[in-house]
């Protein structure tokens, strides 16, 4: 069954740093998502993705931040300059489609630990 | 204000008794999702509801969404050990765009042996 990948599983860093979180959404899906989840709190959206484009972002989402699809199969999120602040978990999801209906699959996650 | 509320935050019930978990919303829930988290790990889908009424079932697993579209319970009969987790629901709100969910804060399940 076909199935969201990340890379790395967990990945710590130096405050300040830049990071490259990466996702391999299902193949044949359109929308590809970027959440996250602080340790012990609720899942936050961060930025909705499609036709290589951004289609909708949070207030979280700011300048440090920044999303790709490089090639046909990755979908990155880069995170410059990284905060203490930034440490959670990190999930892609994709659907086959957009708006209320679609199931979005989520990958397993990237543990972020900023040091 | 919390747009979406999960009762209760945790949850204890011995193995093979049936539970129920609660999300409401102050807004209308255009379509509403049902996860499960294992503690640190990614999120497994389980359901999803988008109609008024609607009822859907997966095993021992049975979610409901009201006729007023602002409430959804997930039932589980004769639970397992394999039930524990978190589990989240997610949801497409109106005033909202169509492209992101929001979450409840979960709730946490323990099964007793």
């Amino acid at each position: 069954e076909p199935e969201v990948t990340q890379t790395p599983s967990h990945q710590v860093t130096q405050m300040g740093q830049e990071v490259i979180l990466r996702c391999v959404p299902i193949s044949n899906h359109l929308y590809f998502y970027w959440y996250r989840q602080i340790l012990g709190q609720k899942v936050e959206f961060l930025v909705s993705f499609y036709n290589n484009e951004i289609s909708e972002k949070s207030e979280i989402f700011d300048d440090q931040f920044s999303v790709e699809r490089p090639d046909g199969s990755n979908f990155t999120l880069k995170i410059r300059s990284t905060k203490l602040e930034d440490s959670a978990m990190y999930f892609c999801a994709s659907s086959p489609n957009g708006g209320a209906g679609y199931e979005q699959f989520f990958g397993p996650g990237t543990r972020l630990t900023v040091l | 204000s919390q747009e979406l509320e999960q009762s209760p935050q945790s949850l204890i019930v011995q193995e093979g008794k049936n539970l129920t978990i609660n999300c409401t919303s102050s807004k209308t829930l255009y379509g509403l999702y049902w996860y499960k988290q294992k503690y640190g790990e990614g999120l497994i889908f389980l359901m999803m509801l988008q109609k008024g009424g609607e009822e859907k079932s997966h095993e021992k697993i049975t979610a409901k969404l009201d006729e007023k579209k602002q409430q959804s319970s997930l039932h589980i009969t004769a639970s397992q050990p394999s039930h524990a987790g978190i589990y989240l629901c997610g949801a497409d709100l109106l005033g909202h765009s169509n492209y992101q969910l929001i979450w409840g804060a979960g709730t946490k399940l323990i099964i007793k042996p």
